[in-house]
């Protein structure tokens, strides 16, 4: 089965600037979830989404980050303005019923850097 | 909050030689995962541990899941440079399905 697909690949902004990632996870996966993994941390998670309703955006910093998922597929995640700290590589994962038992399934990732 | 860290940050070691990565958790967790990140990769997913104590092997990987299921650690015998890339591991927040990873553990090996 084709794998989680992320574009861009990179992404280079300015300060106060805004960006926007997208997410298509694997076929038949219901839920799909945006990560933030900062330089030489672990994944940290956004947002979760099942279907096209979100479970959990605890960690969502909602002044600035933003994120849809349209007829429970595709997902795009938008922050506006971008601030320096934000740089990060943003992944999305996808899951058949949850990361239980099988874990989560990575995209690639969308390498964020903010100057 | 539930956190996770793991021991050591970073390690080098020869090839041939053996590595241990430890995680341990604040909270009791019902399972632990760990997953590996390649250089400039993305974290795949390697394995899950359910039962305390649990024990299970993937070739020349050993994974132990501690009898107060607290802590978690990965042993490889006899690195290789294939091996190289940060190991983390992931156990999921009290009653849900949402996963807190751990600090991770950077593995260089040189040849």
């Amino acid at each position: 089965e084709a794998g989680v697909a992320q574009s861009p690949r990179y992404k280079i902004i300015e300060k106060r600037q805004s960006v926007a990632f997208w997410c298509n996870p694997i076929s038949g996966h219901a839920t799909l979830y945006w990560y933030q993994q900062i330089l030489g941390q672990g994944p940290k998670l956004l947002i979760q989404f099942q279907n096209n309703g979100v479970v959990d955006d605890s960690q969502l910093p909602k002044d600035r980050f933003s994120a849809e998922r349209l007829k429970g597929v595709d997902s795009t995640l938008k922050i506006q303005p971008a601030k320096l700290e934000d740089s990060a590589v943003y992944l999305c994962a996808s899951s058949r019923d949850g990361p239980n038992n099988y874990g989560y399934t990575f995209g690639s990732g969308t390498r964020l850097t903010v100057v | 909050g539930q956190q996770v860290m793991q021991i050591p940050q970073y390690q080098h070691v020869q090839e041939g030689e053996d590595f241990t990565t430890y995680c341990n958790s604040s909270t009791t967790l019902s399972n632990i995962q760990w997953y590996k990140q390649r250089p400039g990769g993305h974290p795949v997913f390697l394995i899950q541990l359910v039962k305390s104590g649990e024990v299970k092997k993937q070739k020349r990987l050993t994974f132990q899941f501690g009898e107060a299921k607290k802590n978690s650690s990965l042993h490889i015998t006899a690195t290789q440079t294939t091996d190289v890339g940060t190991y983390f591991c992931a156990g999921p927040t009290s009653g849900t399905y949402k996963y807190i990873f751990g600090t991770g553990t950077r593995l260089k090996v040189l040849a």
